[in-house]
């Protein structure tokens, strides 16, 4: 059984900083892409970020460039977001995503969510 | 950036009613296109991808259709746990967008 579980959020001041965790098992997890998400209060899913198999390639959302970096511990089946310079408009619950195996020009199917995890932004 | 559009935002439906959705993108995305269910406080769940394959373990009372700019999400004869928010998604280029989002809410 798939399970994806993150881990990191909190509350940080604007302008800190904060790194995401994503716990995969259940799956072979250096087979598949996998994605960040988010979920402002109120609010719809927005796309965040992507990463191909091996971590060679990264893709962003245009609010989050230059602030966030994706990266994975294929060893560790492990998927993480370094968020930096983080702003009131970041607070969202941040899910993860297991993409599909054929990441062509930074997209494939979604198949698989874990929870998520809050991320708050505040003084 | 590909704009994806959903109506309705919300509908009061009954147990039992057969409900539509449709999605539509500002460009042709062919047939790369899933929807996603979202309870509060769940994980979203991949319900349909590639515009029609069901995903596995969904109940065959989810189906898909649509091509180009035109998609829709039909659940017939409603169960109580399908209350909840339903996203379309396009997978066709980056960056990926969703669809605003449209809330089922028991009537």
């Amino acid at each position: 059984e798939v399970q994806l579980l993150e881990s990191g959020g909190g509350l940080v001041e604007p302008g800190g900083s904060l790194r995401l965790s994503c716990a995969a098992s259940g799956l072979t997890f250096y087979n598949y892409a996998m994605s960040w998400v988010r979920q402002a209060p109120g609010k719809g899913l927005e796309w965040v970020s992507t990463i191909s198999s091996n971590g060679g390639t990264t893709y962003y959302a245009a609010s989050v460039k230059g602030r966030f970096t994706i990266s994975r511990d294929n060893s560790n089946n492990t998927l993480y977001m370094q968020m930096n310079s983080l702003r009131a408009e970041d607070t969202a619950i941040y899910y993860c995503a297991k993409t599909g195996i054929n990441l062509v020009q930074g997209v494939d199917d979604f198949d698989f969510w874990g929870q998520g995890t809050l991320v708050t932004v505040s003084s | 950036d590909i704009q994806m559009t959903q109506s309705p935002s919300s509908l009061s439906t009954s147990v039992g009613d057969r409900v539509t959705i449709t999605c539509r993108a500002s460009q042709n995305i062919n047939n790369y296109l899933s929807w996603h269910q979202h309870k509060p406080g769940k994980a979203p769940k991949v319900l349909i991808y590639a515009t029609s394959d069901l995903q596995s373990g969904v109940p065959s009372r989810f189906s898909g259709s649509g091509s180009g700019t035109d998609f829709t999400l039909t659940i017939s004869n409603l169960q109580p746990e399908d209350f909840a928010t339903y996203y379309c998604q396009q997978t066709y280029s980056v960056p990926i967008t969703f669809g605003q989002g449209t809330r089922l809410e028991i009537k």
